[in-house]
């Protein structure tokens, strides 16, 4: 079965620096997502990605943030400058369709621990 | 007040007992997913509902969208559906606080 796959599966990095966390999504579907789970929180969305561009994206995702699909297979967020408090496991998830709708594909997770 | 609201937010269980996980929502949606997340922080999606119910072995999700409210109920519960259960809806997908399940032997 398709899965999405995202690496690298733990990233440290020192405070301030910039760190890209990679995903690729299911071939054939739309829609993509970015949430982050601080430990011991509930998952938080972070942005929804749809033709190019970003569809939809919450508080959390400031001008620290960017989202870019380079070559039609990658997903990657982007964390220009980072903080402690980004100290999160990072989720991508893609869907076929509009509106939540097909099943939800999670990737494993990218752990990032910032110093 | 959340968009998204789950309870209970712990439940302990005996295997073998029936499971109800309740997930009330105030926004307007065409969707909402049952996800599963294990111990090991995986996500796994259950359903994705739309109207009416839907059974998958011994998982069975309901949905009134005209109550905005969802149930997922665990027939026959065992220690390895030990996990944290969350709904999602919406576009945004946005995500419930999740109900943590412990099935003991």
């Amino acid at each position: 079965e398709p899965e999405v796959t995202q690496t690298p599966s733990h990233q440290v990095t020192q405070m301030g620096q910039e760190v890209i966390l990679r995903c690729v999504p299911i071939s054939n579907h739309l829609y993509f997502y970015w949430y982050r789970q601080i430990l011991g929180q509930k998952v938080e969305f972070l942005v929804s990605f749809y033709n190019n561009e970003i569809s939809e994206k919450s508080e959390i995702f400031d001008d620290q943030f960017s989202v870019e699909r380079p070559d039609g297979s990658n997903f990657t967020l982007k964390i220009r400058s980072t903080k402690l408090e980004d100290s999160a496991m990072y989720f991508c998830a893609s869907i076929l369709g509009t509106g939540g709708q097909g099943p939800l594909h999670f990737g494993n997770g990218t752990r990032l621990t910032v110093t | 007040k959340n968009e998204v609201e789950q309870s209970p937010q712990n439940l302990t269980a005996q295997e073998g007992e029936f499971i109800t996980i309740n997930c009330s929502y105030s926004v307007g949606i065409s969707a909402l997913h049952w996800l599963q997340q294990h111990p090991g922080g995986g996500i796994v999606s259950l359903f994705m509902l739309s109207s009416g119910k839907k059974k998958h072995g011994r998982l069975i999700a309901t949905i009134n969208i005209q109550e905005k409210h969802s149930s997922l109920h665990i027939t026959a519960s065992h220690p390895r559906d030990s996990a944290v259960y969350i709904c999602a809806v919406g576009d945004k997908l946005i995500f419930g606080t999740g109900t943590r399940l412990q099935v003991f032997p």
